[in-house]
């Protein structure tokens, strides 16, 4: 069964450190997602990703965060300069189409310390 | 956003019927009824979705009230491994290039041997 991919599947960074999260969607899909979870908190939406643009972000989405498709395989999350509260478990997703079903990786737990 | 309530848990027996209730009182039209769910340590992962009609598929069934403010996701036999929090979101692209999803906090389903 496809599958959405995601590395690392944790990473440890400085507060201030730029960090990028990687994930390989499906390969057939056109619709990209980013979520974020707190430890013992809800999944959260972050950002959804068509057609090589942003077409959907959330307030957690500031300057700080940007998402990027270089290479036609690859989607990434790069948060630019991490703060202690970054520190979650990040989930990619994709689908094929609107309405149907997201696919989500495995995650990246990140830790800022 | 459209809201859903759902109990916060529910016990089950193994190789026993589920029934997992979701109010969504304020649904429109155009929202589409997902259900979605997360083992622990794990991402959420997909489990059926539905507009009006009743559907299933190989991992459970989703029943419609026919005025749509109310669904039930059913097992119809429940493993230990169905053990997880279960999650019932609304979703509407609304005419836009995304369908984000809205978790809540679900419901966190036990499963005893």
């Amino acid at each position: 069964e496809p599958e959405v991919t995601q590395t690392p599947s944790h990473q440890v960074t400085q507060m201030g450190q730029e960090v990028i999260l990687r994930c390989v969607p499906i390969s057939n899909h056109l619709y990209f997602y980013w979520y974020r979870q707190i430890l013992g908190q809800k999944v959260e939406f972050l950002v959804s990703f068509y057609n090589n643009e942003i077409s959907e972000k959330s307030e957690i989405f500031d300057d700080q965060f940007s998402v990027e498709r270089p290479d036609g395989s690859n989607f990434t999350l790069k948060i630019r300069s991490t703060k202690l509260e970054d520190s979650a478990m990040y989930f990619c997703a994709s689908s094929e189409y609107l309405n149907t079903e997201a696919f989500f990786g495995q995650g990246t737990r990140l830790t800022v310390v | 956003d459209a809201k859903t309530t759902q109990p916060n848990s529910m016990e089950s027996n193994e190789e026993e019927p589920v029934h997992l209730p979701c109010n969504h009182s304020t649904i429109s039209g155009t929202d589409y009824i997902h259900w979605y769910r997360q083992l622990p340590s794990q991402g959420p992962e997909y489990v059926i979705h539905g507009l009006t009609s009743n559907v299933n598929n190989r991992m459970a069934s989703l029943a419609i009230a026919e005025d749509r403010k109310s669904s039930t996701l059913i097992l119809h036999r429940a493993t230990l491994r169905d053990a997880a929090v279960y999650y019932c979101i609304l979703s509407n692209n609304y005419g836009g290039a995304t369908n984000k999803l809205i978790f809540g906090t679900g419901t966190l389903l036990a499963v005893q041997p």
